[in-house]
């Protein structure tokens, strides 16, 4: 089944402990993104890459980092989380060339800093 | 600065009846506009696309405009039924098309 998987799911932890969500996509997608979703806020774009070894910063980037070492995985970092990164976190992919024609969704992670 | 306006946060309306969402955008030039259907606790999903220079699209009970210099979009749901409940959001896709900035959503609840 082609899909986007995300790992965890709900994660909760505390200020300044490292941590890292995992994003898989099994559709050979070039281009993979991440989001942040926050009440009255909506969907804001952390960042994206389209390909391996190519990543960018959306409007979000503060506090987080990505990597693209492989097609098939964009991992999303918070070096030292704090309260105001506690949010809902999607990934997504899209074929290359194709984003404006769609983008597929992860099912979402929920983390909670305190 | 760029900014994204989807009409109201909440939405409601009798089952059968077409259901009319607004996406407004100022300060951008978007060459794509996108709308998701999102439910809780869930990811969006893609419905439909449709380009700066097309007027309108549509996809069987659903229908698009955009108009570019209104610099506004409308998502119709026509004979609208209590499973079409859910938030619905637009994005604008622009810079080489590889960002892509999202409204907020509007929540459609159809009543019974």
């Amino acid at each position: 089944e082609a899909q986007v998987t995300q790992n965890p799911r709900y994660l909760i932890t505390v200020t300044g402990k490292k941590l890292t969500v995992t994003c898989s996509q099994n559709m050979n997608h070039e281009y993979m993104s991440w989001y942040r979703q926050d009440p009255g806020l909506g969907l804001r774009q952390i960042y994206y890459s389209m390909n391996v070894e190519v990543t960018d910063k959306g409007d979000v980037p503060e506090g987080y980092k990505v990597s693209r070492k492989e097609k098939r995985n964009f991992p999303l970092i918070l070096e030292s989380p704090s309260p105001n990164q506690t949010s809902l976190y999607f990934c997504a992919s899209s074929p290359a060339g194709q984003l404006q024609e769609t983008q597929y969704f992860g099912p979402g992670t929920r983390l909670l800093v305190l | 600065s760029q900014k994204i306006e989807q009409n109201s946060e909440a939405l409601n309306i009798q089952e059968g009846k077409t259901a009319t969402l607004t996406c407004n955008y100022t300060n951008y030039s978007p060459a794509y506009l996108q709308w998701y259907r999102q439910d809780p606790g869930r990811g969006p999903v893609f419905l439909l696309l449709i380009r700066e220079n097309e007027k309108e699209k549509r996809k069987e009970r659903l229908k698009v405009t955009f108009d570019t210099t209104l610099k506004q979009s409308l998502f119709h749901i026509t004979a609208s039924q209590p499973a079409d409940s859910a938030t619905y959001l637009c994005a604008l896709l622009s810079g080489g098309y590889q960002k892509v900035t999202f409204g907020i959503g509007t929540k459609l609840q159809v009543i019974p």
